[in-house]
């Protein structure tokens, strides 16, 4: 039974051509996050939404922008890719509670290759 | 600020034990994860650890000692699949949100 699910799975785009990338759960978790992962690299986190409440990463270039128009969907937008722009994207969900772990849970990610 | 630290890369015999550190700086500590990677997939979720201690859970264990700022992950009788980069994942005090260190690759060979 999936429980966070992304689409596309592998996505190829052109230089400068917009693309969006898809998250869905069934958790009902009420934290969803993006990740940027490279090769051999950890994890970098875009952005999340808390609730309805955007989070912007300091460092996440402004060709990225986020969209969650409900608790279950999350969308990255790629305004204008670039060849650095080529990685795994990762997303992910946790419900936070007091005390609690608030465990992520991750999507089977979407490969982005530019070309 | 925080600092993550792990082996890039460790290999290890099919059946055999293998423990992959994981030290970091951190103030206000809140948590450690260990995540399993296998390529080109997602991260999956092994371990939490707040307290000091070990917590087994089968083959795989996770050891934290906070006045050192030092965990492991143990795996025992290692498998051929268990071949997959591990992710230390350390949470701040007040965040909810944990930092991922590099991540160790495990190569698991006959």
């Amino acid at each position: 039974d999936a429980m966070v699910i992304q689409n596309p799975r592998y996505q190829v785009t052109q230089f400068g051509k917009p693309v969006t990338l898809s998250c869905s759960q069934t958790l009902n978790h009420n934290v969803m996050y993006w990740y940027q992962q490279k090769s051999s690299q950890a994890p970098k986190l875009l952005f999340h939404y808390y609730d309805k409440d955007f989070n912007n990463e300091a460092d996440t270039p402004d060709n990225f922008q986020s969209r969650r128009p409900n608790t279950s969907f999350c969308f990255l937008d790629i305004r204008s890719p670039g060849l650095g722009d080529a990685a795994m994207y990762l997303c992910a969900t946790s419900r936070t509670s007091s005390g609690g772990t608030d465990t992520q849970y991750f999507g089977p990610g979407t490969r982005l290759t530019v070309l | 600020g925080q600092n993550i630290d792990q082996p890039t890369e460790m290999t290890a015999t099919e059946g055999a034990i293998v423990q992959i550190n994981c030290t970091y700086q951190t103030s206000g500590f809140n948590g450690l994860f260990w995540y399993q990677q296998h390529a080109g997939e997602a991260p999956t979720f092994l371990s939490y650890n707040v307290l000091d201690g070990l917590e087994e859970k089968g083959r795989f264990s996770s050891f934290l000692s906070r006045s050192k700022g030092y965990s492991y992950l143990l795996l025992k009788e290692l498998q051929m699949k268990d071949s997959a980069s591990y992710l230390c994942a350390v949470r701040l005090g007040g965040s909810y949100i944990p930092t991922f260190g590099r991540g160790t690759s495990l190569i698991v060979h006959p």
